[in-house]
């Protein structure tokens, strides 16, 4: 049974960096492209942030790295110049194996990790 | 970017009523719409890809419907683990978006 569990700082300054990584069990690692993070402010809807290390989702204008090690069979996401407008809960998110063209969908999720972005 | 708009963004209900969600894309998406469920407190759930393609484990009271523009999830009677909020999906084009989501209570 696939499962992934995300782990980081709650809690970042504003202009710094928050980091989170995911764990992934039951299912080896291989291309970043299966797996990816999106992210839900405190009571509000989902935003994709990212896909991959190619995919980002322009709202976060360039500040978003993702990278893969698959020694560790983990994903890692970097997002830099923080503001409180990046408080959320973060979700790191397998993709749907689907058609080689097809655009994601997310068929596993972790339960998630809230960060919050304060001095 | 492609904007999905739920609605209502709220209703209440009760078991075993039945209950359509529309999801309208800002422009043809073909049928690439899922649609997802979450729990409060939980990640969210994969229900339906393709508009209409029930995810393996889904019940059959799920169904989804739609192309181009407009799409509908429906639930035919509402069971207690029902009462959720629910997403779409649009997998047409980067960055991919979600709809605002529509929040489905107990009358």
């Amino acid at each position: 049974q696939v499962q992934l569990q995300e782990s980081g700082p709650g809690l970042v300054k504003p202009s710094e960096t928050l980091s989170l990584t995911c764990a992934v069990s039951g299912y080896s690692i291989t291309n970043t492209f299966q797996w990816g993070w999106i992210r839900q402010p405190p009571g509000k809807g989902l935003e994709w942030i990212g896909t991959g290390s190619t995919y980002h989702n322009p709202s976060l204008k360039g500040r978003v790295t993702l990278s893969l090690d698959t020694s560790k069979n983990q994903f890692s996401l970097r997002v830099t110049s923080v503001t409180a407008a990046d408080t959320a809960v973060y979700f790191c998110v397998r993709v749907r194996p689907a058609k080689q063209w097809e655009l994601p969908t997310f068929d596993y999720w972790g339960q998630g990790s809230l960060v919050t972005v304060s001095s | 970017a492609i904007r999905m708009t739920q609605s209502p963004s709220s209703l209440s209900a009760s078991t075993g009523d039945r209950v359509t969600i529309a999801c309208r894309a800002s422009l043809d998406i073909s049928n690439y719409v899922a649609w997802y469920q979450q729990r409060p407190g939980r990640a969210p759930k994969l229900l339906i890809s393709a508009a209409s393609t029930l995810q393996s484990g889904v019940p059959s009271r799920f169904s989804g419907s739609g192309s181009g523009t407009d799409f509908t999830l429906t639930i035919t009677s509402l069971q207690s683990e029902d009462f959720a909020t629910y997403y779409c999906q649009q997998y047409f084009s980067y960055p991919l978006t979600f709809g605002g989501g529509t929040k489905v209570e107990i009358k």
